[in-house]
């Protein structure tokens, strides 16, 4: 079964740090998905990543993917208020028809 | 706005009773996907449909079913409900339902069993 791991699950940063939050993943598989989900709201897609080294930018925030380490990466740079909001990983599994499987979130508070 | 609704957006009801979940999808998509969200379970994909075809099958209950019709929109039924099933439910849906897809959320509907 794959198995996806988050951390940190929570993260309080100061506006204008910089930060990453991780993203592993048990079994192989070349696609993952970043969300953003705000307070009481729906999952907002931020990112998909489907290959070996694929890096993506948007804003402040960068996502990266390594295959062999089974690893992803959601870089934060200079934190601003706005980016305050749970995110979360999700990888395709392969073994079970691409459905996706959540990391349990990375609850981010960027405070001023 | 993803452009996926969902009704109700609130549901309170007892244990034992049966509810339906109604998702519209995007307008030209074809996939549609459940996901359950709590507090114990985190994120948890449920079921996807294709035209009208399951696809794939995630940690769905035997107590709850879906279905997507010819209009492509698409039902939750969740039936002998218990107290564990409280949750926000959410269906996205995607053009053809594959890997390279983006999922788009709906709002999602809070179910409350009391």
């Amino acid at each position: 079964e794959l198995k996806v791991e988050q951390n940190p699950l929570f993260l309080s940063m100061q506006e204008g740090k910089n930060y990453t939050i991780y993203c592993n993943y048990s079994t192989t598989s070349d696609r993952l998905y970043w969300y953003r989900q705000d307070p009481g709201k729906s999952l907002e897609s931020l990112f998909v990543l489907l290959s070996n080294g694929a890096v993506k930018q948007e804003g402040r925030l960068m996502a990266s993917l390594d295959t062999k380490a089974r690893l992803s990466t959601l870089h934060i740079t200079a934190a601003v208020h706005d980016l305050s909001a749970t995110y979360f990983c999700a990888v395709a599994d392969f073994g079970s028809n691409y459905k996706l499987t959540f990391g349990k979130g990375t609850l981010l508070t960027v405070n001023p | 706005d993803s452009g996926v609704t969902q009704t109700p957006k609130h549901l309170i009801t007892a244990t034992g009773q049966r509810v339906t979940l109604r998702c519209s999808p995007r307008s030209g998509d074809l996939s549609v996907y459940w996901y359950q969200q709590s507090l114990d379970q985190g994120l948890q994909f449920l079921i996807q449909y294709y035209n009208g075809e399951e696809r794939a099958k995630g940690n769905i209950l035997e107590r709850f079913s879906a279905q997507q019709f010819p209009d492509l929109h698409s039902e939750l039924n969740l039936s002998s409900l218990e107290l564990g099933d409280s949750a926000l439910y959410f269906c996205a849906s995607s053009v053809v339902g594959g890997i390279t897809d983006t999922q788009y959320f709906g709002p999602g509907t809070r179910l409350t069993v009391l």
